[in-house]
């Protein structure tokens, strides 16, 4: 067990929905850092937050988008979903030498 | 822009079967080198990071090392609880936060 939780488990939803996948960061952890995990691309970085403000950013397309709470819980927004957004989504928490991931949230877009 | 490549794709092993996974990786200066095991649908488990040429670090039946170019993940007699994707992943001076660039991971399967 990681320390890092994320909820829900399973989303199933439909094209052009909106949905919330939200990720609680181990005791400590200021960073998070959000990846996609797809059978063709592997798993990708998205967006990283630390301590509440935007610190970089990646593959992240511009329908989706997330925000650290003052908590440090952090929460990413997926919408206008399209079937090609079907995938894993993780979040990992830590300090500069190492990331833990959560277990996963895996959407799929019907 | 920072690649990974990971070989081979897949790897199958006699339990007792010692061999090594590769990862080839160019960076604009590389911060570190992280190892990670992943088991099918879940999060991947982090197994080591390291940091400079000539480096090593070892895990029960795991060993990783590390060239200017490329580590190795060598393991030594595996058992079939072994079996699971292990990826490889570096983190460049040239990424902001610290973000990881994964490669497509090595799938490994031990059998009995």
């Amino acid at each position: 067990d990681s320390g890092v939780t994320q909820t829900p488990k399973h989303l199933i939803t439909a094209t052009g929905q909106r949905v919330t996948l939200r990720c609680s960061p181990r005791s400590g952890d200021l960073s998070v850092y959000w990846y996609q995990q797809s059978l063709d691309q592997g798993l990708q970085f998205l967006i990283q937050y630390y301590n509440g403000e935007e610190r970089a950013k990646g593959n992240i397309l511009e329908r989706f988008s997330a925000q650290q709470f003052p908590d440090l819980h952090s929460e990413l927004n997926l919408s206008s979903l399209e079937l090609g957004d079907s995938a894993l989504y993780f979040c990992a928490t830590g300090g500069t030498d190492t990331q833990y991931f959560g277990p996963g949230t895996r959407l799929t877009v019907l | 822009e920072d690649q990974v490549t990971q070989s081979p794709e897949a790897l199958r092993l006699q339990e007792g079967e010692s061999s090594s996974l590769n990862c080839s990786y160019t960076v604009s200066g590389l911060r570190g080198l992280f190892w990670y095991r992943q088991d099918p649908g879940k999060g991947p488990e982090f197994l080591f990071t390291l940091y400079s040429a000539g480096e090593e670090k070892e895990k029960e039946r795991l060993k990783a090392t590390l060239t200017k170019k490329e580590s190795f993940l060598h393991i030594t007699a595996p058992k079939p609880e072994d079996s699971a994707t292990y990826l490889c992943a570096v983190q460049g001076h040239s990424n902001s936060g610290y973000a990881l660039n994964f490669g497509k991971g090595t799938s490994l399967l031990v059998t009995p």
